[in-house]
Formats: C-alpha cells, sequence, structure tokens
C-alpha cells in the first residue's frame, strides 16, 4: 500500500480564495483524521470520520472550514474564503479498528 | 487546554548517548499512548505505543517507561544515532478511536 496520500503538496493562494485540500486513506481503514501543524499551536485535531460519518468536528476552528468523506477512499478540508492566519500544514491521518494512526505526507498551505 | 505536556522543548546529544524525553497527562480516560518521529518535511510516523496496563515497552533502541500513578511516560533513546536527529511527539488517546491529543514536540539533535 503507498499510505495515506495527500495533494497538493504545497498550495499558495491569496486571501478570500477557496482551499481544498484533498486525501486518499490507506486502503481498509474505517478512521480517517484531518489534523492542523502549526508553530504556535502544534499538531491540533481538527475533524475525525468512522466510516464515512463525521463523529467530531470540534476542533474546526470557524465554519469556513468543512470537510467531507464521500466514500472510504477518499475525503477533502475545504477552506472559504482562506485567511493569512490558516497558513499551516494540514496532514491526513487514517487508523483501522484500535489500530495505530498512519499520517500523510501533508498539505503546506500558504495564504497569502 | 493542553492535555499532554512535554519537555524539554529541545535536546542536544552526543552520539552514543542516551535521549530522554518526558511527558505527563492529565486526562485519567487516556489508555493509549504513542510516540511519533517527525523529520522536515514529512508526516508524523509512529515510533513505539503503549497502554497503561504495562510499566516498559522496548522496541529495539528505543523504550518507553509508563507509571500510571503519576500520569507520566517517557521515551528513551539507546546508543543515540545521528540519523535519530528529528521532532519527538508524545500522543494521547481513549476510546477505540485514534483521534490523538499531542504534545508540544521535542526537537532532538544528536551530534556525530
Amino acid at each position: 500500500d503507498a499510505g495515506v496520500i495527500q495533494s497538493p503538496r504545497h498550495e499558495v493562494t491569496e486571501m478570500g480564495q477557496e482551499v481544498t485540500l484533498r486525501c486518499k486513506p490507506i486502503s481498509g481503514h474505517d478512521y480517517l483524521f484531518w489534523y492542523r501543524q502549526t508553530m504556535m499551536r502544534g499538531l491540533e485535531l481538527l475533524i475525525y470520520f468512522n466510516n464515512n460519518v463525521p463523529i467530531d468536528d470540534s476542533g474546526m476552528p470557524e465554519d469556513r472550514f468543512s470537510a467531507k468523506m464521500p466514500n472510504a477512499s477518499f475525503s477533502t478540508l475545504k477552506i472559504q474564503p482562506s485567511e493569512p492566519r490558516d497558513s499551516a500544514v494540514y496532514f491526513c491521518a487514517s487508523s483501522s479498528g484500535t489500530g495505530p494512526a498512519f499520517f500523510g505526507q501533508g498539505t503546506r498551505l500558504t495564504v497569502v | 487546554q493542553q492535555q499532554v505536556k512535554q519537555s524539554p522543548q529541545s535536546l542536544i546529544v552526543q552520539k552514543g548517548g542516551i535521549s530522554i524525553i518526558n511527558c505527563a497527562y492529565e486526562n485519567t480516560a487516556f489508555d493509549y499512548f504513542p510516540w511519533y518521529q517527525q523529520f522536515p518535511g514529512k508526516g508524523p510516523a509512529l515510533l513505539i505505543a503503549i497502554r497503561p496496563d504495562v510499566s516498559e515497552k522496548k522496541e529495539g533502541r528505543f523504550t518507553i517507561s509508563f507509571n500510571k500513578s503519576a500520569k507520566q511516560f517517557s521515551l528513551h533513546i539507546m546508543d543515540s544515532q545521528p540519523g535519530d536527529s528529528a521532532t519527538y511527539f508524545c500522543a494521547a488517546s481513549k476510546g477505540s478511536a485514534r483521534q490523538l491529543t499531542f504534545g508540544s514536540g521535542t526537537q532532538l539533535t544528536v551530534l556525530p
């Protein structure tokens, strides 16, 4: 398996634009997580899904953030409109049952 | 609310020495404690994990020591190598899902 695949690896966008980050979890994994990493706040959980259903979105910072998982092999994290303070590395991770979480390479987002 | 506190923030060790990173948690419902290793530009990768029913787990040069009564756990890296230079994160989770609460990270530098 290729592991968790995220795209794009880097994204630079202007303030106010819509940004969509994509994730393909490891096949067979039933949990999918979105994390954000910044110098100030470290690694923080934004939202997670179980069997494609959002379970806990309490970490989503604002209504500008939304996440979907239309099927077991694909998830998106959307920011609309984007702001400079959204600049961070966004990670997707997946796990199977109570097994460990495996992380993707991340998407480095820069909002100018 | 910082549920997992990690120290030190940075650590410099000579090649062949022992690296020790400490974490303390607050939530007694946590039942899974992994350590992740992150290289620049990469996602966190699972290093080793422990459950609170054991006091120690060893995998190669990496050992987790766990003290349930003190709500503390630590990572020991024996015979540290320059290739171990990375950022290390402790984490904790509870329940069946692996939604992780991360410590703030320790940047380890192993001098040749």
